[in-house]
């Protein structure tokens, strides 16, 4: 099946430094992306859509200064979170879809744990 | 804005039981999937619904999804501790695959 894969799983950053996440389709070509950020015990909040080749749709509140996506291919995907704070430490997901994906279903990644001292 | 509304928020139940978890739209969805998770780990897929009335089982869950598209039900019968953990409900309601969520259920399951 369809598998994507999230690389780091955890990061620890001091506070000024950027991090970034990348969100990688093993076995199919994903089109487009889309990065969630999940609080503690919150559901996952949509940060931003990414098609690959063009420019990420971000949602209404979303920094983009602050959250930069890139999808430069159709098997990658990056978030890079710029001089992270205390307040973005959270837990980030990925998901894609695609040609060679399930039909209709979102695969999502394993998540990246980001921790900013 | 569409939204996503799940009950109960949290349960516990003891192993052997049979639990029921709701997910209500205010919309007519194009898809309604249930995911589960466990604490600080990505998602699983169980099932998706996508047609009014349809019912789906998948070893001891089964998921619901009424004719109107708007509510949803999963159903874990004889419930063990390994089916402890969040569950999701996602929807995509503009069939783009932008997918909205609800708030979770989290199940724990007392052996």
């Amino acid at each position: 099946g369809a598998v994507v894969s999230q690389h780091p799983s955890r990061v620890i950053c001091k506070s000024g430094t950027s991090v970034k996440i990348e969100c990688r389709s093993l076995d199919f070509q994903a089109t487009t992306m889309f990065w969630y950020r999940q609080f503690p015990k919150q559901s996952l909040m949509l940060m931003a859509t990414s098609n690959e080749g063009s420019k990420a749709t971000y949602e209404q509140g979303v920094e983009k200064d602050k959250f930069l996506i890139n999808h430069a291919s159709l098997t990658l995907s990056t978030l890079t979170v710029t001089s992270a704070h205390p307040e973005d430490s959270s837990f980030y997901i990925c998901s894609a879809s695609g040609q060679g994906a399930g039909a209709n279903v979102l695969t999502f990644g394993a998540g990246s744990r980001l921790t900013v001292l | 804005s569409q939204e996503l509304e799940q009950s109960p928020q949290s349960l516990i139940v003891q192993e052997g039981k049979n639990l029921t978890i709701n997910c209500t739209s205010s919309k007519t969805l194009y898809g309604l999937y249930w995911y589960k998770q466990k604490y600080g780990e990505g998602l699983i897929f169980l099932m998706m619904l996508q047609k009014g009335g349809e019912e789906k089982s998948h070893e001891k869950i089964t998921a619901k999804l009424d004719e109107k598209k708007q509510q949803s039900s999963l159903h874990i019968t004889a419930s063990q501790p390994s089916h402890a953990g969040i569950y999701l409900c996602g929807a995509d309601a503009s069939g783009t695959y932008k997918y909205i969520f609800g708030t979770g259920t989290r199940l724990k399951v007392l052996a």
